[in-house]
């Protein structure tokens, strides 16, 4: 158990709705880190928050938005999705910036029908 | 941009006998982290061992070391005594040193199914 939570774990949804991915990473942590891992585009980096604050942007669609709370949990949010959204979220955390381990939740499965 | 291959898309071994995945990247930087992750069909990540480019000692965890080659670019991951339990996927990933203003963000290879056959 990394200490990263993510819910739901699974998510069936239909082309051109919305959905919400939660995140909360490990106590103390203050930056969190999204994936998406398709069939067949692999791992790619989606986006970093650090403390609050976007701190970098990857390969994010401009369908997708991200926010960091307070409290430090994140959210991801997919809009207007498709076909091809369908694939495994993950999100991870680190203490901070600078050479931390990235530490990743169990995922959450999302299927576009 | 940085680049991370894992040319071997799959490998078996034997049960207690030793494999070695293989991982080459490409950069400019100098200084940077390079870390094998490994993906059970649970399909968490797990962290397996991390290594940073400015230590020439390579870094072991348990039956895990890898083989750390910074002029060549290489980063292979050899798992010892290989036991049944290790069959996943693993994923070789890189990440910068630099925090100032830049992304931190893993850059992953493509992965290498491991196969334990008893």
């Amino acid at each position: 158990d990394s200490g990263v939570t993510q819910t739901p774990k699974h998510l069936i949804t239909a082309t051109g709705q919305r959905v919400t991915l939660r995140c909360s990473p490990r106590s103390g942590d203050l930056s969190v880190y999204w994936y998406q891992q398709s069939l067949d585009q692999g791992l790619q980096f989606l986006i970093q928050y650090y403390n609050g604050e976007e701190r970098a942007k990857g390969n994010i669609l401009e369908r997708f938005s991200a926010q960091q709370f307070p409290d430090l949990h994140s959210e991801l949010n997919l809009s207007s999705l498709e076909l091809g959204d369908s694939a495994l979220y993950f999100c991870a955390s680190s203490a901070g910036t600078g050479g931390q381990t990235q530490y990743f939740g169990p995922g959450t499965r999302l299927l576009v029908l | 941009a940085q680049t991370v291959t894992q040319s071997q898309p799959e490998m078996s071994v034997q049960e207690a006998e030793t494999v070695t995945l293989s991982c080459t990247y490409d950069t400019s930087e100098s200084d940077y982290y390079l870390f094998w992750y490994k993906q059970p069909p649970s399909r968490q990540m797990i962290l397996v061992i991390r290594q940073e480019a400015y230590k020439q000692q390579n870094a072991t965890e348990n039956r895990f070391s890898v083989n750390f080659q910074k002029a060549a670019k290489s980063f292979s991951l050899k798992i010892s005594d290989s036991q049944l339990g290790d069959a996943a996927m693993y994923f070789c990933a890189y990440r910068t040193a630099e925090t100032q203003g830049g992304s931190e963000k893993l850059v992953f290879g493509k992965g290498t199914k491991l196969t334990v056959n008893p």
